[in-house]
């Protein structure tokens, strides 16, 4: 939605290479999460940050929460790792946590 | 293996009827949620439940009801099925912090 704007919205990445996506936000968020949807539509969760980095095999991720942004870092893209990667941000809303997704950024990997 | 399981994977509708998708999890979790996805664009919130026997209105739950008889179960109802409700739903489960958030595989959904 408005509140979460993902960037770029495409992009395209050959075997071996790397690139970040980014996440801004229009208010300040508790928590980012990302997630990554496969070829199958399957949504699987990547990183839930509250602050700081966190690191999974080729995947990286930080969220700055004064500066209302979080990254999503992607090294050494392997042909599996093509799909749509979403965020979403973490808001507390009358007494419980809501996830709002940004419109995604859709990688294709190429040999 | 704990898991979201949604039924059916896909289903076809006759606008003006009533159409029921279930989701079931087995991860324990005490929320669990209802987001629809069109074509090309992100999850939007209908409906979700952190307990019991109670619902609350997500971000467009209009056109949209929710039930949640049991921790393990939670369904959503489309009383009058509309052509504007063809999307791919897909339900979520999660616990205390977002943390552990899974979804279920989705459903998708043809209102004719």
């Amino acid at each position: 939605g408005d509140q979460v704007e993902q960037s770029p919205s495409a992009l395209s990445l050959h075997e071996g290479t790397g690139s970040a996506l980014r996440c801004n936000f229009t208010t300040t968020m508790r928590a980012v999460q990302w997630f990554q949807q496969n070829s199958r539509g399957s949504l699987i969760n990547l990183f839930y940050l509250a602050s700081g980095t966190k690191e999974n095999g080729r995947l990286k991720s930080t969220f700055n929460s004064k500066e209302s942004y979080s990254t999503l870092h992607i090294r050494d893209a392997q042909l599996e790792d093509s799909g749509t990667y979403f965020c979403a941000a973490e808001l507390y809303q009358g007494g419980s946590a809501k996830l709002i997704f940004g419109e995604g950024t859709k990688l294709t990997v190429s040999s | 293996e704990a898991a979201v399981t949604q039924s059916p994977r896909s289903k076809v509708a006759v606008t003006g009827g009533k159409v029921t998708l279930s989701c079931h999890q087995t991860n324990n979790h005490d929320y669990m949620y209802w987001y629809r996805q069109d074509t090309g664009h992100g999850l939007r919130l209908i409906h979700y439940s952190y307990v019991a026997d109670s619902t609350e209105k997500g971000d467009i739950p209009d056109g949209y009801k929710a039930s949640r008889p049991s921790q393990e179960n939670f369904s959503l109802i489309l009383e009058l099925a509309s052509l504007s409700q063809t999307a791919v739903y897909f339900c979520a489960s999660s616990g205390t912090t977002n943390s552990d958030y899974t979804f279920g595989s989705g459903t998708r959904l043809l209102v004719i």
